[in-house]
């Protein structure tokens, strides 16, 4: 069984289009995040949420939104894409409680716009 | 603020040779250290980390990483190389003062096992 997974794992599309990548975890966590890695292989944190709640909002344009339907997801909406955008995304998580809030990571959702 | 140095981008070593991997951190208080390594095309896996106590960690696949407070460094390390371990690697850093639960990640070592 995956842990954590994300779809799409691949994602081409145009400038100024909408797009969406989902987020599950299957782990019984209470706290999911976004992370950006970027061409030079660079990550960061985008967003948290904990138990539905956003916690943390790193300096990310509004285009980006996340939604938390519930504990187990997590998903990421982006409006009018652009080049720049252009990353690999991975979603985590992690329990509450759990010495050091070890981390599990998602296979990554490659997004290319052109 | 938390930051994470790693300051070699690649780290080349023949097999059956011991490894090490540098990480230093920063934090205002106490940290919890992580390590994880990326194979091309996948996630992050995690491979150990440092929470308290014994400074020397013991992980997955055979690695394991020295804490050290005095020099603020978190070094990841393997007595014998394998060219299965050639991937990309992130020392990553929390600090338990703050309540703050994302990790900072530092730029990524590609360590590189030669046959």
């Amino acid at each position: 069984d995956t842990a954590v997974s994300q779809t799409p794992k691949y994602l081409v599309t145009q400038m100024g289009n909408d797009k969406s990548i989902k987020c599950e975890q299957n782990l019984g966590h209470d706290t999911m995040y976004w992370y950006k890695q970027d061409s030079k292989k660079f990550l960061k944190i985008m967003f948290s949420y904990n138990n539905k709640e956003l916690i943390i909002n790193e300096t990310v344009p509004n285009r980006f939104s996340p939604k938390s339907p519930d504990k187990a997801h997590l998903n990421l909406h982006i409006n009018s894409l652009e080049l720049g955008d252009s990353a690999v995304y991975f979603c985590a998580s992690s329990q509450t409680g759990t010495r050091g809030y070890e981390q599990y990571f998602g296979p990554g959702t490659r997004l290319t716009v052109t | 603020a938390q930051s994470v140095a790693q300051p070699e981008d690649q780290v080349n070593v023949a097999e059956g040779n011991p490894l090490t991997v540098k990480c230093t951190y920063s934090v205002s208080g106490n940290p919890y250290l992580f390590w994880y390594v990326q194979y091309p095309n996948r996630g992050l896996q995690f491979l150990l980390k440092y929470i308290t106590g014994d400074n020397l960690v013991k992980g997955s696949y055979g690695f394991e990483a020295e804490f050290n407070k005095s020099q603020t460094s978190f070094h990841l390390k393997k007595p014998s190389a394998l060219v299965s371990d050639s991937a990309l690697y992130f020392c990553a850093v929390r600090d338990k003062g703050t309540g703050r639960r994302a990790l900072t990640f530092g730029s990524g070592t590609r360590l590189q096992v030669q046959p």
